[in-house]
């Protein structure tokens, strides 16, 4: 079974960097092919994704957050870490972490998901 | 970036009705595209993926179809467990986008 949960802070000041973990099991993030991404949702609005590291170490970016992200991973611990720094209120959503990888000839973009975790960005 | 404009962004419809949503990507995605469901407060859940492959456990009464430009979401049925927010996803180029979202509500 094939699970990812997502955790840090639920509250953080402006300007301060915000870190989150995505700790995973049922699969390794050292299996070509897979990757694990970022992505947050305001409250009442829409899905947005922010980034996407891979099994080789590559990492893809939001380029309206670029500047900001840094995505890592640790396999030995089966996390992925995401950094946004310079927090501002207008960040405050929920953060979810779901799965990239292939399974045969299929791509299998972001099924499953953590349950998400919501930061809430004020003084 | 690929826009993904996703519509209509609300409807209300009854149990039984067929429906039907729609998202047009602002240039040529192939087939890469992905639906996915979200109830209140929970994380979205993928029901198909490649446009028109259903997701394995997802109910019959979910299609997918189109490629290119335009792409369709269908419940042929709805049942009171439908009534959700579905969003698209690209992932033909970076950055992924998902459209806007729809929200289905009971009539």
């Amino acid at each position: 079974q094939i699970t990812l949960k997502e955790s840090g802070p639920t509250l953080v000041k402006p300007t301060q960097t915000l870190t989150l973990t995505c700790t995973f099991s049922g699969f390794s993030l050292s299996t070509s092919g897979v990757g694990v991404g970022w992505i947050r949702q305001p409250p009442g609005k829409a899905l947005e994704w922010l980034a996407l590291i891979y099994w080789n170490d590559d990492k893809r970016y939001s380029p309206s957050l670029k500047s900001r992200l840094t995505i890592t991973k640790d396999t030995s611990k089966n996390q992925v870490v995401l950094t946004m720094t310079n927090m501002d209120p207008v960040d405050t959503a929920t953060y979810y972490c779901a799965l990239r990888a292939i399974f045969g000839a299929v791509t299998n973009w972001f099924d499953p998901w953590g349950q998400g975790t919501l930061v809430t960005v004020s003084s | 970036d690929i826009q993904m404009t996703q519509s209509p962004s609300a409807m209300s419809a009854s149990v039984g009705d067929r429906v039907t949503i729609t998202c047009r990507a602002s240039q040529g995605i192939n087939n890469y595209l992905a639906w996915f469901q979200q109830k209140p407060g929970k994380a979205p859940e993928r029901l198909i993926y490649a446009a028109s492959s259903l997701q394995s456990g997802v109910p019959s009464r979910f299609s997918g179809s189109g490629s290119g430009t335009e792409f369709t979401l269908t419940i042929s049925s709805l049942q009171p467990e439908d009534f959700a927010t579905y969003y698209c996803l690209q992932h033909n180029s970076y950055p992924l986008t998902f459209g806007g979202g729809t929200k289905v509500e009971i009539k």
